[in-house]
């Protein structure tokens, strides 16, 4: 069965270093999107992306965050300046199409800043 | 307000048991519905979408009140790999993401 995969599963940083996260969605899906879950707290939206460009956004996802899809099969999240409350679980997830289609999530990458 | 909200249990039952989880959302213009599962430390899983005439697959049976704005999961005959979080999760008219609630924590025991 097809599934999202993420790398790596864990990703220690000291605050204020850029990391990329890196997810290879599934492979004949079109929309693209990243969550992210802080311990002990419910799974946010960050961003969905279509046709190589943002569609969607939500007020987390400010200025330090960007999103690549640098060839035809991966999708990254690039956090330029860590904090410390960018401590989390990041997910991604893709879907066929986009409204009412099933969002499937891939493992996730553990996020630790120091 | 939060837009979905959820219990957080625990709850606690026996295998076997019946039990029942309610959720309540705030947008009026939330348009499709569905219930998550998520293991300990993993990604959320598509239990199931939750139809307005309510819908059943297996031990599960989900339910819309779109009058009340509530949203209900049902499951019968609890099994011990039923334990788990369950999240409450609505889509919104014309946006593409999922607003998750922070879920309800079921623990079924021997």
């Amino acid at each position: 069965e097809p599934e999202v995969t993420q790398t790596p599963s864990h990703q220690v940083t000291q605050m204020g270093q850029e990391v990329i996260l890196r997810c290879v969605p599934i492979s004949n899906h079109l929309y693209f999107y990243w969550y992210r879950q802080i311990l002990g707290q419910k799974v946010e939206f960050l961003v969905s992306f279509y046709n190589n460009e943002i569609s969607e956004k939500s007020e987390i996802f400010d200025d330090q965050f960007s999103v690549e899809r640098p060839d035809g099969s991966n999708f990254t999240l690039k956090i330029r300046s860590t904090k410390l409350e960018d401590s989390a679980m990041y997910f991604c997830a893709s879907s066929e199409g986009g409204d009412g289609n099933e969002q499937f999530f891939g493992p996730g990458t553990r996020l630790t800043v120091l | 307000r939060k837009e979905v909200e959820q219990d957080p249990g625990p709850f606690n039952v026996p295998e076997g048991a019946t039990v029942a989880f309610n959720c309540t959302y705030s947008n009026s213009a939330s348009q499709s519905f569905f219930w998550y599962r998520q293991d300990c430390r993993k990604e959320p899983k598509l239990l199931m979408s939750v139809y307005s005439s309510g819908n059943e697959d297996g031990r599960f049976t989900a339910q819309l009140n779109r009058a009340s704005q509530y949203i209900s999961l049902l499951i019968r005959d609890s099994k011990l790999s039923d334990s788990a979080t369950y999240l409450c999760v609505v889509r919104n008219t014309g946006f593409q993401k999922l607003v998750f609630g922070t879920g309800t924590r079921l623990l079924v025991s021997p």
